[in-house]
């Protein structure tokens, strides 16, 4: 079965710093694998989606992952913080071992930005 | 293009009761989900529909809930009757396709507290 570790539910950084959150996947196929943004009492909105295409994907709002296959690892980094990048992030992977075509989400990783 | 719509944006019953959940996807969307996301975790699928018929299932709990797209549409999510441990926020999802690779775009949720 697939599934998604994020390592660390809390990260904080200040304004200006590198953004690192972490992302594992478990797979036995080649995964296709999505990061998420959730703002508060938003639904989620895609940062960026890893297809097979590349291995370092370029998203929305400055963010991009690198697909790392010998690592099963999929972070997503920002060179420089802003402070509304605080938001929740979640890593998704999605489900080939279902019927459907469902998400296998991480748990979360809540981003503070401190000035 | 408007997006996910989702009503009500909160909802408070007591246990037992019954609650309804609609949902209204992006025009043209023919794949529709419904995730269940728990406070402090990552969305879990509850069913996927393709137009107006089942793709999956398998994770939503059929001795109390259930879902319809009688016209392909929108959807409905029903409790019936609510525990306390449905509280959670009901996440309605929309793609264009059935594909492993579809972004999947969400709409605001649905935040239920069941007492």
């Amino acid at each position: 079965a697939q599934s998604v570790t994020q390592l660390g539910s809390h990260v904080s950084v200040s304004e200006g710093a590198l953004v690192l959150l972490r992302c594992n996947y478990s797979s036995s196929v080649p995964p296709y694998l999505f990061w998420y943004v959730q703002y508060p009492n938003q639904g989620l909105q895609l940062l960026l989606k890893y297809t097979s295409a590349a291995t370092l994907v370029k998203g929305i709002n400055g963010f991009e992952a690198e697909f790392k296959k010998s690592e099963t690892s999929f972070h997503l980094t920002k060179p420089s913080a802003h402070m509304s990048d605080a938001a929740e992030y979640f890593c998704a992977v999605s489900d080939s071992g279902q019927a459907g075509t469902a998400l296998i989400f991480g748990k979360g990783t809540t981003l503070s930005v401190s000035s | 293009e408007a997006g996910v719509a989702q009503s009500p944006r909160y909802k408070i019953i007591e246990k037992r009761q019954s609650v309804a959940f609609w949902c209204n996807p992006i025009s043209g969307h023919a794949t529709l989900y419904w995730y269940q996301q728990i406070l402090g975790q990552g969305p879990k699928l509850l069913i996927q529909f393709q137009n107006n018929g089942v793709v999956d299932d398998s994770q939503l709990p059929k001795d109390r809930f259930s879902a319809e797209r009688l016209k392909g549409v929108d959807s409905t999510l029903k409790i019936q009757p609510a525990k306390l441990e449905d509280s959670a926020v009901y996440l309605c999802a929309s793609s264009s396709n059935t594909g492993q690779q579809e972004t999947q775009y969400f709409g605001p949720g649905t935040r239920l507290l069941v007492l």
